[in-house]
């Protein structure tokens, strides 16, 4: 049973260009969270999604940031016109339900976005 | 927005020495989380506190939710080289969310 896959691990852009990150859950999991990670600092939760919907996406920037989690194929973080500030490990977590305790979410590897 | 607060930043020790971190909050948390993140990787839940005053351990490892439920430390008896790596707490609260704290980076000299 695969884990939680992300790709790619690595993205690097130019400022204004668009990246988009994505994660497939682990078998049999509906449900998706994004964390982004800055150089020495903890998670910060963007947005939890399940299939087609967009739950709760209280720590998503108001502008230039979308997630989508379609009935098909893997979850996407888009990000337009990226900046500097934009450079960061973000990370997905899947679980199988609603609710899932603690052990029942897992975490991608990441993908590191680098902006120039 | 909820923050965590986790002492120490890092932590440079000999193999077999016993290492404790911990972290504290303004607010109040259901459950409280402890991970491992090794370079170029993602969090791995080490162990999960469900209640207040819990005492839990895995291994070598040993987490306590705090009585106030503000509050959990994680002890790590006879370190050894694999230790290394970069430990966060996390709390979550009324919804499926994680709170992480800043994290911990443990060295080991061997």
């Amino acid at each position: 049973n695969a884990g939680v896959m992300q790709n790619p691990r690595h993205l690097v852009r130019r400022r204004g260009q668009e990246a988009r990150l994505r994660c497939s859950p682990m078998k049999g999991h509906s449900h998706v969270y994004w964390y982004r990670q800055l150089p020495e600092e903890g998670l910060k939760f963007m947005v939890y999604l399940q299939k087609e919907n967009i739950i709760d996406e209280s720590g998503m920037p108001k502008e230039r940031f979308s997630a989508e989690f379609p009935k098909e194929g893997p979850s996407i973080l888009r990000i337009q016109q990226v900046v500097r500030g934009d450079s960061a490990a973000y990370f997905c977590a899947s679980s199988p339900r609603e609710l899932a305790e603690p052990n029942e979410q897992f975490f991608g590897p990441g993908t590191r976005l680098t902006v120039l | 927005g909820q923050q965590l607060n986790q002492s120490p930043q890092s932590m440079f020790i000999q193999e077999g020495e016993d290492v404790s971190m911990n972290c504290t909050s303004s607010s109040i948390f259901n459950t409280w989380l402890w991970y491992k993140q090794d370079p170029g990787e993602g969090p791995v839940l080490l162990i999960a506190l469900y209640k207040a005053g819990e005492l839990t351990s895995n291994g070598r490892l040993t987490a306590q939710f705090g009585i106030t439920r503000k509050d959990s430390f994680l002890n790590i008896s006879a370190s050894i080289p694999s230790d290394v790596g970069i430990y966060f707490c996390a709390g979550q609260g009324g919804s499926e969310k994680l709170v992480f704290g800043k994290g911990t980076k443990l060295t080991v000299n061997p």
